[in-house]
């Protein structure tokens, strides 16, 4: 089945701990992102990859990273949480960049920093 | 910088009534416009989209047409089911970008 995995689906940890959420697609998608849900916010981007070992700044990049060494690996990294991370995260992926084809969405990680 | 905005929820309906989500855009380009769905638990499924001025978008019994001279997409349905309960999002994304713009969602309830 084709689809978008992430891991964990639920995360709760302490301010300055370290953690990375995993994100995995089994369609041979060239475009992978990530996407924070706060309420009445909407969805905002973090980052983005085009391709293997190519990745850029969305909007709202401060406090993560990300690497893109697999294609169909998309990991997201806090190096130093805090409770303004507090968050829904999405992964997503297309097959060629957003909008030319459909944006799959991962099932989300509900991220609590305390 | 692009948004959108989208009517204030949540929205509650009884089955089978008409269904109106307003949505409204601002943009520097021409860009394109989507509306998405997302289901309790679960990641925002691509419900529509259109890409140009005066296109329509369908699926599933909704429809939203793209009018560029109110910069607006807004999502209708005919006839909603207690099935079509979830949040939905439009979002944009303008020319060259790599990224949708989603407005801040809207709440849907579907009574029987």
């Amino acid at each position: 089945e084709a689809q978008v995995t992430q891991n964990p689906r639920y995360l709760i940890t302490v301010t300055g701990k370290k953690l990375t959420v995993t994100c995995s697609q089994n369609m041979n998608h060239e475009y992978m992102s990530w996407y924070r849900q706060d309420p009445g916010l909407g969805l905002r981007q973090i980052y983005y990859s085009m391709n293997v070992e190519v990745t850029d700044k969305g909007d709202v990049p401060e406090g993560y990273k990300v690497s893109r060494k697999e294609k169909r690996n998309f990991p997201l990294i806090l190096e130093s949480p805090s409770p303004n991370q507090t968050s829904l995260y999405f992964c997503a992926s297309s097959l060629q960049g957003v909008g030319n084809s459909p944006l799959h969405f991962g099932n989300g990680t509900r991220l609590t920093v305390t | 910088g692009d948004s959108v905005t989208q009517m204030e929820g949540p929205v509650t309906l009884s089955e089978e009534a008409f269904l109106t989500i307003n949505c409204t855009y601002t943009a520097t380009g021409y860009p394109s416009l989507f509306w998405y769905v997302q289901y309790p638990g679960e990641g925002l499924q691509l419900l529509l989209k259109a890409t140009k001025a005066d296109d329509k978008g369908s699926n599933k019994g909704f429809e939203a047409t793209y009018r560029k001279e109110t910069t607006s997409f807004h999502l209708e349905k005919g006839s909603v089911q207690v099935s079509d309960s979830a949040v939905y999002f439009c979002a944009l994304k303008d020319q060259g970008a790599q990224k949708l713009v989603f407005g801040q969602g809207t709440r849907l309830t579907i009574n029987p």
